[in-house]
C-alpha cells in the first residue's frame, strides 16, 4: 500500500460544478497537509495548507482534514475552466519530508 | 506566497555535455531544498534533498555522480546533469522549504525542461 493514495483521474466536470478531490493516507503521524495545483509544464503552486484536523476556506477553495479516517479533501466551488490542472496533495509529520500523492488531473469544461 | 526562482526554464543540449540548473529562494532562507524529476502526465519523483553546507541526500536509484547537487548558500542550490544523454530529457523541478514558517511550507520553482539531443 502506498503511503498516500490519490485517484489520478482524469476528472471532467462542467463549468460551475462543485469539485471534490481526495487523498487517503496510511501514516498516522502526518500532521501537516497541503494542496498544490500544477498547470501543464509549470511547477506546482501551493493552494491550501492545514495543520491537524479541521476545515479551512479560502475563496472558492475549502480544504478538509479527517485524521480519524486518514482522509483529506479539497473542494472547489463554482469551478472554472482556469481550474483545469493537476492537483497534488502533500503531507508530512513532525520533522519529516513531505510525501506527495500522484495527483488528480481535473478538466473543467466550458 | 514565497517565491522560488528556477533557471533556465528550458535548455537544449547535445549528448555528452553537462547542464546546470539553478534554484533560488528569493525572499526566504532555505537550509533544505529538494530536486524532483517529472515525466509527462506523471507525478513528482523526488531525486535528492539538498542541504546547505553539506552533501545532498539522494533517493534510491538516483546516481549521485550523474546528478551533482551543490547547496552553497541559504538561497541557492544547483543541479548539474553531467554527461547528459537523451534519456535524461525530462522536466526538473526544485522546491524550497520556508524554515521561518511553523508549517514549513514547500514552495516550488517553475521547473526546467531539459532536452538532450
Amino acid at each position: 500500500q502506498k503511503e498516500v493514495e490519490q485517484d489520478p483521474g482524469p476528472l471532467s466536470v462542467p463549468e460551475g460544478a462543485i469539485v471534490s478531490l481526495n487523498c487517503t493516507y496510511s501514516n498516522s503521524a502526518f500532521q501537516y497537509f497541503m494542496w498544490y495545483r500544477q498547470y501543464s509544464r509549470k511547477g506546482p503552486e501551493l493552494l491550501m495548507y492545514t495543520y491537524s484536523s479541521g476545515n479551512k476556506e479560502d475563496g472558492r477553495f475549502t480544504a478538509q482534514v479527517d485524521k480519524s479516517s486518514k482522509y483529506i479533501s479539497l473542494f472547489i466551488r463554482d469551478s472554472q475552466p482556469s481550474d483545469s490542472a493537476t492537483y497534488l496533495c502533500a503531507m508530512r509529520g513532525y520533522g519529516q519530508n513531505f510525501v506527495f500523492g500522484p495527483g488528480t488531473r481535473l478538466s473543467v469544461l466550458p | 506566497g514565497a517565491v522560488v526562482s528556477q533557471h533556465p526554464s528550458w535548455v537544449i543540449c547535445k549528448s555528452g555535455t553537462s547542464v546546470k540548473i539553478e534554484c533560488r529562494s528569493l525572499d526566504f532562507q532555505a537550509t533544505t531544498m529538494f530536486w524532483y524529476r517529472q515525466f509527462p502526465k506523471q507525478s513528482l519523483m523526488l531525486m535528492a534533498t539538498s542541504n546547505e553546507g553539506s552533501k545532498a541526500t539522494y533517493e534510491q536509484g538516483v546516481e549521485k555522480d550523474k546528478f551533482l547537487i551543490n547547496h552553497a548558500s541559504l538561497t541557492l542550490s544547483t543541479l548539474t546533469v553531467t554527461s547528459a544523454h537523451p534519456e535524461d530529457s525530462s522536466f526538473y523541478i526544485c522546491s524550497a522549504r520556508d524554515q521561518s514558517s511553523s508549517l514549513g511550507e514547500l514552495f516550488f520553482g517553475e521547473g526546467s525542461r531539459l532536452t538532450v539531443l
